[in-house]
């Protein structure tokens, strides 16, 4: 079965910088687009970037765009956040989620239970 | 900016059926926005109903239907039950690569 396991979420002062990582399971990683979404405390659903199955292209929500880095290795099916220069309105759980295929017009079908990283000082 | 609008919220009787819809700030959603729906209930991660307008998930009972009606794309739950009480959030393709979610719709079912 599909699995999606979050982890590097923590507690970190603004400015700093933090890496999440996912690792996947049960399917072909290497054939499927990657997202993360994140959700902040209380708050609803926002999409914050996409990654092609191979890495070729990458897409990201302008409220990160220039700070947020997504990446992936196929070889260790994990997919990675690299957050920089992060701000107090970061603050959220961050979820990874597969495609329902290679296309960036692909939308989330399985999800990660997701990592909390607030940012505090 | 593109906004993707919902319904804040929404209240069902046991057995009823709901339609909650999705629309955008300035347009019309079509099949070529992808509209997607997810469900969500308290502290758990959202579970993924509906993709491409109308595709049940693996899994997802077919009293969860999508559909575009008029200028929105639309999610109906028929026979509503009590673990049906969640928020549900849209999801559409904006432009080349990049998602907006709506701000969700609060669902009770009483």
């Amino acid at each position: 079965q599909v699995q999606l396991v979050e982890s590097g979420g923590g507690v970190v002062q603004p400015g700093r910088s933090l890496r999440l990582s996912c690792a996947a399971s049960g399917f072909t990683f290497s054939s499927y687009v990657m997202h993360w979404v994140r959700q902040a405390p209380g708050k609803g659903l926002e999409w914050v970037t996409l990654i092609w199955y191979d890495g070729s292209n990458k897409y990201y929500a302008d409220s990160v765009k220039g700070r947020f880095t997504i990446s992936r290795d196929n070889s260790k099916k994990t997919l990675y956040l690299q957050m920089n220069s992060l701000r107090a309105e970061d603050t959220a759980v961050y979820y990874c989620g597969r495609g329902i295929s290679g296309s960036a017009s692909a939308p989330l079908e399985y999800w990660g239970q997701g990592t909390l990283v607030t940012v505090s000082s | 900016q593109t906004v993707v609008t919902q319904e804040a919220s929404f209240s069902v009787s046991p057995g009823g059926t709901v339609t909650l819809t999705c629309g955008l700030s300035s347009g019309s959603v079509s099949t070529s926005y992808y509209p997607s729906w997810y469900q969500q209930t308290p502290g758990q991660a959202p579970r993924t109903l509906i993709y491409n307008t109308n595709t049940r998930s693996s899994g997802v009972p077919d009293r969860f239907s999508g559909s575009i009606l008029g200028n929105k794309a639309a999610l109906t739950i028929t026979g509503a039950q009590a673990d049906d009480e969640s928020d549900y959030y849209c999801m559409l393709y904006i432009r080349s690569g990049t998602w907006v979610f709506g701000g969700g719709t609060k669902l009770t079912v009483l």
